[in-house]
């Protein structure tokens, strides 16, 4: 399909392990954007790129989380010595242009870390 | 910082009845502002924007919403409800800037009564 893709679609870790997150844009995209969704709230601002640069990532909520696009498409975000505290939806969207007018989401990852 | 304030967790009401769904926001700027709205099972999805020009704008299945800069609110109303609307409601806001980020408020869960 020609949407936002991200896998896993579910993941479980033991705490304390290093998780990958994959983001697939919708190919052209510029903007990327990276939100952490707990249970009955509204999703959280992680990081943003366009294309490769990474223009914010203060939302990011340790050094253990760590996001990339490399070549300005895919997407992965990292997270490092998982705590419980991390589970949570982790969802990706996407934009067309700088402003940023609609952004497309993907289904998110959920994450339960144990 | 921004900052968005939803004022109403969840909303009951009854087909045909009217809603207006609460959104304050806090920037020291130029703001562009959405509603973005979760139907059950599937992804986020873009409602309606204002970006400029006039303050009422129009969106998508009779959704509209009220930019009112003096008091910093951009409330989202529909003058007739139907059980397809069921859902959760995000209001969110952007600086301005290119490079801003896009912050989202809590979420309003609306049920629809048929």
């Amino acid at each position: 399909g020609a949407g936002v893709s991200q896998s896993p679609r579910y993941k479980v870790a033991k705490r304390g392990q290093d998780v990958a997150l994959r983001c697939d844009p919708i190919s052209g995209h510029v903007s990327l954007f990276w939100y952490q969704q707990a249970l009955g709230q509204g999703p959280e601002f992680l990081t943003y790129f366009q294309n490769e640069a990474q223009l914010d990532k203060s939302g990011l909520p340790s050094d253990r989380f760590f996001a990339e696009r490399p070549e300005g498409s895919v997407s992965t975000l990292k997270i490092q010595r998982t705590q419980q505290e991390d589970s949570a939806v982790y969802l990706c969207a996407s934009s067309g242009g700088q402003r940023n007018e609609k952004l497309f989401f993907g289904s998110g990852t959920q994450l339960s870390v144990l | 910082a921004q900052s968005v304030s939803q004022h109403n967790h969840h909303v009951i009401l009854s087909e045909a009845a009217s809603l207006e769904l609460g959104c304050n926001y806090s920037y020291g700027g130029t703001v562009n502002l959405f509603w973005y709205v979760q139907y059950p099972g599937q992804h986020l999805q873009l409602l309606l924007k204002y970006f400029s020009g006039d303050p009422l704008v129009k969106g998508i299945k009779g959704f509209e919403a009220e930019f009112i800069k003096s008091k910093f609110s951009f409330n989202l109303r529909k003058p007739s409800v139907q059980w397809s609307d069921t859902a959760e409601y995000f209001c969110a806001v952007m600086g301005y800037s290119s490079a801003s980020k896009i912050i989202f408020g809590s979420g309003t869960r609306l049920s629809i009564r048929p």
